[in-house]
Order: C-alpha cells, then sequence, then structure tokens
C-alpha cells in the first residue's frame, strides 16, 4: 500500500492569495489525481498530473487557475491561484493502480482551505 | 456521458444490516470502488471489485453485476463508528482517475 502526506492540512487564506498544496507519496507511481471536494459534496478530479509532461485537466478546470508540477515519480503540488471564498474546499491527492483483481486506491489526508 | 448513482441518505440501529445500492453508466469499466468517508476526514479505502460476485471483509462485503451496472455495499452488525458518507467510484479506464458518486450518508443509532 501507498503512504500519501499532503500539507498543508489546513489553510486559512486571504481572497487574491494563493495557496500551493504538497503531496509526496512513499514509492514511485506514474499518475497522480487532484481531486476537490466542496462541502457536502462528493470528489470532483481537477486534473492527472503525469510525470515528465503536462497535466491534463478536466472540463471546468484551467490550469491557470490550477497549476500542477510533478517533478519526479514521488511528488507533486497544486497551487490554487487568485482565491476567492468559491474555492473553499478539501483539496486531495490519490494514487493508485488498477489493472487486476487484487488493486487499491488511495488518498492523502486532505487540505482543507477556507478563503476569506 | 458518465452517471453513478446511490442514494443520498440511509438510517440504521445499531447490529442492524444495511446495503447500500449503487447504480453506474460509464464509458469505460475498470473496476468498482467503495470508500468510506468520515466528516472532515479523507476518504479510506474499503472495496475494489472488478469481476462480477460477492468479496467479503470482515463485517463489510461488495458485491459487483457488470451487465447490471450495479453494485452493493453490505454492512453487517453495525457500530456507531460506522456512521459516515459512503461513496461509490468507477475506475473507466486501467490506472486513470476515478469517477465518484455523490455519496451516501448513513447515520447509526441506539
Amino acid at each position: 500500500s501507498a503512504v500519501i502526506s499532503q500539507k498543508p492540512s489546513r489553510d486559512i487564506c486571504q481572497r487574491g492569495t494563493s495557496l500551493t498544496i504538497q503531496c509526496q507519496v512513499d514509492s514511485q507511481v506514474t499518475m497522480m489525481f487532484w481531486y476537490r471536494q466542496q462541502p457536502g459534496q462528493s470528489l470532483t478530479l481537477i486534473a492527472t498530473a503525469n510525470q515528465g509532461s503536462e497535466a491534463t485537466y478536466e472540463s471546468g478546470f484551467v490550469i491557470d487557475k490550477f497549476p500542477i508540477s510533478r517533478p519526479n515519480l514521488t511528488f507533486s503540488t497544486l497551487t490554487v491561484s487568485n482565491m476567492s471564498p468559491e474555492d473553499s474546499s478539501i483539496y486531495l491527492c490519490s494514487v493508485g493502480s488498477w489493472a487486476g483483481v487484487n488493486t487499491e486506491a488511495f488518498f492523502g489526508q486532505g487540505t482543507r482551505l477556507t478563503v476569506v | 456521458g458518465q452517471n453513478i448513482d446511490q442514494p443520498t441518505e440511509m438510517t440504521a440501529t445499531e447490529g442492524a444490516i444495511v446495503q447500500i445500492n449503487c447504480t453506474y453508466q460509464t464509458s469505460g469499466f475498470n473496476g468498482l470502488f467503495w470508500y468510506q468517508q468520515h466528516a472532515g476526514e479523507a476518504p479510506t479505502f474499503l472495496s475494489y471489485n472488478v469481476l462480477d460476485g460477492l468479496e467479503e471483509k470482515g463485517r463489510f462485503s461488495s458485491f459487483l453485476s457488470r451487465s447490471k451496472g450495479y453494485s452493493y455495499l453490505l454492512l453487517k452488525e453495525l457500530q456507531m463508528k460506522d456512521s459516515a458518507s459512503y461513496l461509490c467510484a468507477v475506475g473507466n479506464q486501467a490506472g486513470t482517475a476515478l469517477i465518484f458518486g455523490k455519496g451516501t450518508t448513513l447515520s447509526v443509532s441506539s
């Protein structure tokens, strides 16, 4: 199983500023995923972070707002730029590989962001 | 399009059995996941089904029927600590991100 360390665990930020969230995995993984979970909602995929190439963003999410870095196979960052109160959410990174009968997919502990 | 449906809320009492259903329609299928999420915490992996049938893990079991696009999570001998949100998710293709349902909030009372 993979152990994922995500930080910060929470932050309160002023509108118009940016926050970078870090995700460290204890093993090498090809793909890492960033999700957002708004209050009372389920998880929505923001983007897939591939090592050595540009991140792939889902509909409704753009690189200028959520730039992602993936410098190596164990680390990724997500930046929430020019924040507004609507960005207040839990942000989660995830890794996993599944192509067989026994598999798992893991999440970091999440970053609870409040924008004031 | 992608669609995953599960009930919004369920209630049950301690010691009982509860079944949380999930139906899905996705463009691809490479496994169905169940996660448990307590308020304010990250989701915790519960189970993964890629073949039809029942997978049992202690008090929790998960069932999959690919032909029906249907899964359920069965929780036995319910405890108060099982009060949480249960998320059904589908792996669209091998190695890709998961598509999540909106989650089922389970409340267990004494």
